[in-house]
């Protein structure tokens, strides 16, 4: 019963280093989501992707780059990681349904020095 | 553009109280959702209700309850009998459906909620 998963859960990097995370899930959802969470500020979307193949910019897209090359995949990237971007990420997945909730990964802790 | 307030950014309950949640929303559409997550010390994203903008009655879900304001665009959380297990982070999120815009949730600042026994 995975769900969302997400990889790594906590990463430490270097200004100026890349890192990708990557999200899978298995409940054949189509739409898939990026956020960030920082303290005081909620969930704020950076990238999401409406199906394979498809990617969107979210509120806060500026360091990042994604890739949806298969369904159940949703890679976010870091090209030249900087502090400004040391945060909790959170994918989410949903069916694209009005009032269809979206299903969270536990979330990864990335650190910026 | 769309937008969720939360104004508590934290709260005190005694245990087996109720406790009110705040939630005001900006939007210029007449087709939207309404939802509402716990986020407990363990980082996790967990569901508990939703509200259609066309929902006529407020939606329940066990000891959660939205009190849904339309005209006075507020999407309260109603937690009865508080619990311990409880205590956590609270956001509220809005949904625009009329053109689906990718399905995406707006979240507001979120409430922590601290239930004292």
């Amino acid at each position: 019963n995975a769900g969302v998963t997400q990889t790594p859960k906590f990463r430490v990097l270097k200004t100026g280093q890349s890192m990708t995370l990557l999200c899978a899930q298995d409940m054949n959802h189509e739409y898939m989501y990026w956020y960030r969470q920082d303290p005081g500020m909620g969930l704020r979307l950076i990238h999401y992707s409406v199906g394979e193949g498809t990617t969107a910019k979210g509120e806060v897209p500026d360091g990042y780059n994604v890739s949806r090359l298969k369904k159940q995949n949703f890679l976010l990237g870091l090209e030249s990681a900087a502090p400004s971007q040391t945060s909790v990420y959170f994918c989410a997945s949903g069916r694209g349904l009005a009032t269809g909730e979206l299903f969270f990964g536990e979330g990864s802790r990335l650190t910026v020095l | 553009a769309q937008k969720i307030t939360q104004t508590q950014p934290g709260m005190f309950v005694q245990e087996k109280e109720a406790v009110t949640l705040d939630c005001t929303y900006d939007t210029s559409d007449q087709s939207y959702g309404l939802f509402w997550y716990k986020q407990p010390s363990s980082g996790e994203m967990i569901f508990l209700i939703y509200q259609g903008s066309y929902d006529e009655q407020n939606a329940t879900e066990g000891r959660y309850s939205l009190n849904f304001q339309k005209a006075r665009k507020s999407a309260n959380l109603v937690i009865s009998a508080s619990q311990l297990g409880d205590s956590a982070m609270y956001f509220c999120a809005m949904r625009e459906t009329i053109y689906n815009q990718g399905g995406k949730l707006i979240f507001g600042q979120g409430t922590e909620l601290s239930v004292k026994p």
